[in-house]
C-alpha cells in the first residue's frame, strides 16, 4: 500500500538537544510538506520542498531545518534554537500543487521538552 | 492580513440528520480550497477540492459549495453517522505558490 511514514510516533527532547524527525513516502510525489499543530491551532508550514535539494521556508522555519537529498524522504531536525517545540508534527505529499489531488499527510510524531 | 475561519464551537447534532460546516475568509484569491477531516492523534484525511470557478462538488454523502462572492464555502454531510465524529479543516490554496493554508478546524459530534 502506498502512504507516508513518519518515526516516530512519540519523541521526547531534552533542553539544548537537536531531533530529528522522519518522513518517508512511496506514492512517487514530487513535493513534500511539514506542518506543525498546537492544540486548537490550524496547521502552520515549517518548510517544504518541490524537487530533490531544493526546499523553502514555511511561516514559521525559524529552529527548523530539513534536507531533501531523495524523492523519497523528507526529514525535519528540530534544533535547539526552537524555543517551543512541544507540538504534534505532521509530515504530507502531494502532486504537484494546484491539481485536483489533495495532501496525503502521514500519521504524525507527537515532540514532547522534558 | 489574510485570515481563515471556522466555528471554534462543536456542532453536535442528530444522527441521519444533514451537518453544515462553514469555512469563511478574508484577504485571499483563492485559487481553490479543499476539506480534510481529522480524527484524534491523526493526520488530516483530504476528502474534497473545489476550485475558484465550481459553485460546487459533490462525493458520495459530501457537498461543498464555494461562494467567492460571500467569501465562504459550506461543507455538508448528508445522513451523518456517529463514525463521521471529527474535525474538519479546510485549507485555502492562492494562485502562485498554490500552497494551502488551513483553518482551526471545527468538531463534529454525531449523536446516535
Amino acid at each position: 500500500d502506498g502512504g507516508i511514514t513518519q518515526s516516530p510516533k512519540y519523541l521526547f527532547r531534552k533542553e539544548g538537544q537537536n531531533v530529528t524527525l522522519s518522513c518517508e513516502q512511496n506514492l512517487n510525489h514530487d513535493a513534500m510538506y511539514w506542518y506543525r499543530q498546537d492544540p486548537g491551532q490550524g496547521l502552520r508550514l515549517i518548510y517544504y520542498s518541490q524537487i530533490v535539494n531544493d526546499f523553502q521556508k514555511g511561516d514559521i522555519a525559524e529552529g527548523y531545518s530539513v534536507s531533501r537529498e531523495k524523492k523519497e524522504s523528507f526529514p525535519l531536525t528540530v534544533t535547539s534554537a526552537q524555543k517551543n517545540p512541544t507540538a504534534f508534527y505532521l509530515c504530507a505529499s502531494s502532486t504537484i500543487p494546484g491539481t485536483n489531488y489533495g495532501y496525503t499527510f502521514g500519521s504524525g510524531t507527537r515532540l514532547t521538552v522534558v | 492580513s489574510q485570515k481563515i475561519e471556522q466555528n471554534s464551537e462543536a456542532l453536535n447534532i442528530q444522527e441521519g440528520k444533514t451537518a453544515t460546516l462553514t469555512c469563511n475568509y478574508t484577504n485571499y484569491s483563492p485559487a481553490y480550497l479543499q476539506w480534510y477531516r481529522q480524527d484524534p492523534g491523526r493526520g488530516p484525511v483530504f476528502l474534497l477540492l473545489i476550485r475558484e470557478n465550481e459553485k460546487e462538488k459533490r462525493k458520495e454523502r459530501l457537498k461543498v459549495t464555494f461562494d467567492t462572492t460571500l467569501k465562504q464555502s459550506l461543507f455538508h454531510i448528508t445522513a451523518s453517522q456517529p463514525a463521521d465524529s471529527a474535525t474538519y479543516l479546510c485549507a485555502l490554496a492562492s494562485g502562485g505558490s498554490y500552497i494551502p493554508t488551513f483553518g482551526r478546524g471545527t468538531s463534529l459530534i454525531v449523536h446516535p
